[in-house]
Order: structure tokens, then sequence, then C-alpha cells
């Protein structure tokens, strides 16, 4: 199975500061096919971002997907407060569907 | 609005069996559009795609629980269901099903609250 390794582990922005969150897959993700979500404790994840760069319904344009091959990157380009959270991107070009282990973004 | 609830008992015993159902509101479950699935996160961990389900029975599992999973539909109770044999602590977490948008049935979109699923004797 693809193994996705997300970095860095923690990441600690102030708001307003733009955030850049790498995903590598241990091998080529099928079509580019990434998907990214946001989780706040106690909540269930919440859908950004799929195909890599294609924003879900309602998701606010300060967040872009890029990537391609085994490289991909997740860009919040001005932090709000309710961006502090755990992200996690998901491929779903080679089954089973696997998940990174996670990035937190924190209030620095 | 789409609502998904999931259900079941939190404790289940060592080799035992974990059943779930969701029950969907707002939608039905045999819009030919979507797929249904269940994902489950262990207490303080990421996340794992355990298996997705088509209205017509169609399923696709994890295969690191092949053998030990199956996902099923009632489309006239509107529900999907899960089950996962010979359970152990590993098996621990909060159990979600989800709903992924039309055209990528792993971009998962709509999620219920999620469920605690407790192993232990």
């Amino acid at each position: 199975e693809i193994v996705l390794t997300q970095s860095p582990g923690t990441l600690s922005l102030s708001p307003g500061e733009r955030a850049t969150l790498s995903c590598r897959a241990s091998e080529t993700v099928n079509n580019d096919y990434i998907v990214w979500y946001q989780q706040t404790p106690g909540q269930p994840p919440r859908l950004l971002i799929y195909r890599s760069f294609t924003r879900a319904t309602g998701i606010p344009d300060r967040f872009s997907g890029s990537g391609s091959g085994t490289d991909f990157t997740l860009t919040i380009s001005r932090l709000e407060p309710e961006d502090f959270a755990v992200y996690y991107c998901q491929q779903y070009g080679s089954s089973p569907w696997t998940f990174g282990q996670g990035t937190k973004v924190e209030i620095k | 609005q789409l609502q998904l609830q999931e259900s079941g008992p939190g404790l289940v015993k060592p080799s035992g069996t974990l059943s779930l159902t969701c029950t969907v509101s707002g939608d039905s479950i045999s819009n030919s559009d979507y797929y249904w699935g269940w994902i489950r996160q262990p207490p303080g961990k990421g996340l794992e795609w355990i298996g997705t389900v088509y209205y017509t029975g169609s399923t696709f599992y994890n295969p690191s629980l092949r053998g030990r999973v199956s996902i099923s539909v009632d489309t006239s109770k509107n529900q999907f269901s899960l089950r996962l044999d010979s359970v152990t602590a590993a098996d621990t977490a909060v159990y979600y099903c989800a709903r992924p948008v039309a055209v990528v049935p792993a971009a998962f979109e709509i999620w219920g609250q999620g469920t605690m699923v407790t192993v232990s004797s």
C-alpha cells in the first residue's frame, strides 16, 4: 500500500501567516488522486480538497492544493483563527486508500 | 440537508463482533450518484479507511481488514451497516460513516459525528 508521510508534524504559526503543509507518497499516486481534510478536536474531518487541487463546496479560496507524482502540498494563504487544526492527506490512486499521519497547525 | 448518524454498542468484547449502523436522512441511499463509506480513527491517531458500499450492495474493502469486515446496505431503511469480526483492542476507535462527493468515491464530504467503540472485556 502507499504510505503517505506528512511534514512537519507540527507547524507553529500566527494568524495571518501562510501555512505550507507537505504530503509525500512512498510511490507515485495515480492521477494525482490526493485529498486533504481538516479536523478540529471532537469533530469529524472536513473535506477541503480532492483531485489534488479541487476545492470542495464551501471551502474558502485561501486553501489551495498542488503537486503531482509523489509530492503534494496544501497551502493556506493567510491563516484565520478557525484554521488551527490537524490536516490529513489521503490518496485514492491505489487501493487501499490511505491517509497520512497528520500535520497539526497550532497558534504560535 | 444530508445527515448521517452512527449507532451501535460502545463496548465489544475481544474476539466478538462489532456491528454498527449508519442511518441516512435528507437523501435516499439509493441515489445512484453516491457511494457510502466507513472510516475509523483510534484515539489520538490518524484515519483508516475501512470500506465502501454502493446502493446495489457492491462493496470494496481495505485489504488489511479483509476476511473480518462486511458492509451491507438496507435501502428500505435508508441505512448501511458495518460488521467487523474477531475484534481486538486494536479495533478500538471512533467509527465514522460518510458519503463522498459524487464523482470521487474516496473524497468523503459528509460525515456522521462518529461513535466510539471500545474493545475490552
